[in-house]
């Protein structure tokens, strides 16, 4: 089947501290990855996505690279701000209709 | 682009009455949308898959005479909550999924808090 598991959390780090949230998968097919991030009271924005093998998303500083041999899409940020807190959701699809989601990984920075 | 908009973004109604949630594509056409349930520090869990001009597609233990799914245009999809009671109160978020072959992207709403007293 599908499903995606992430690293629990809460993570919380000072400010210019490396991040990596970790992310694995289990797929039928070919899936396409994602991460989300939902800043408090709101819904998800799409962080970044990479759709197949070996491809790099990236956006604001975030990255994940898609690695099929182990399954996994962790992602990384060089130095966290204190906006950068929010909850990230790791997520796949393989139809572009299902989507699976992890549980969530809170992060919290201080300054 | 790509913007999902949710109305109303918070609602609060008694025991017994219905609600209705509206979810908006407002920059692009969907011919699927989504229907989603977030509790409290948790994962987002798909309720209903929404087709404009036909029947939604339920998940299973979803009561589909519970939470009514209208995609009667390609920007709009509703849910109504019906005879709502407090444990439906929940964070519900919708997405769009963008109409593009072989991109496999959803777009969400900012969600709607709904209290049940």
């Amino acid at each position: 089947g599908n499903s995606v598991t992430q690293m629990e959390g809460p993570v919380t780090l000072s400010e210019e501290a490396f991040l990596t949230i970790n992310c694995t998968y289990t797929a039928t097919g070919y899936p396409s990855l994602f991460w989300y991030v939902q800043y408090p009271g709101e819904g998800l924005q799409l962080l970044l996505k990479a759709t197949k093998a070996d491809d790099k998303g990236s956006n604001k500083g975030f990255e994940a690279t898609y690695r099929k041999e182990t399954t996994s899409f962790h992602l990384e940020k060089g130095s966290v701000q204190v906006s950068d807190s929010a909850v990230y959701f790791c997520a796949l699809s393989v139809t572009g209709n299902q989507f699976y989601f992890g549980t969530g990984t809170s992060l919290t920075v201080i300054p | 682009g790509a913007v999902v908009s949710q109305h109303p973004s918070r609602v609060i109604c008694k025991s017994g009455t219905s609600v209705k949630i509206e979810c908006r594509s407002l920059d692009f056409q969907a011919t699927t949308m989504f229907w989603y349930r977030q509790f409290p520090k948790q994962s987002l869990m798909l309720m209903a898959t929404s087709n404009e001009g036909s029947k939604a597609t339920y998940e299973q233990g979803v009561e589909k005479d519970k939470f009514l799914i209208n995609h009667a245009s390609l920007t709009l999809s509703t849910l109504t909550v019906t005879s709502a009671h407090p444990e439906d109160s929940s964070f519900y978020i919708c997405s769009a999924r963008y109409p593009r072959t072989g991109v496999y992207e959803q777009y969400f709403g900012p969600g709607t808090r709904l209290t049940v007293t």
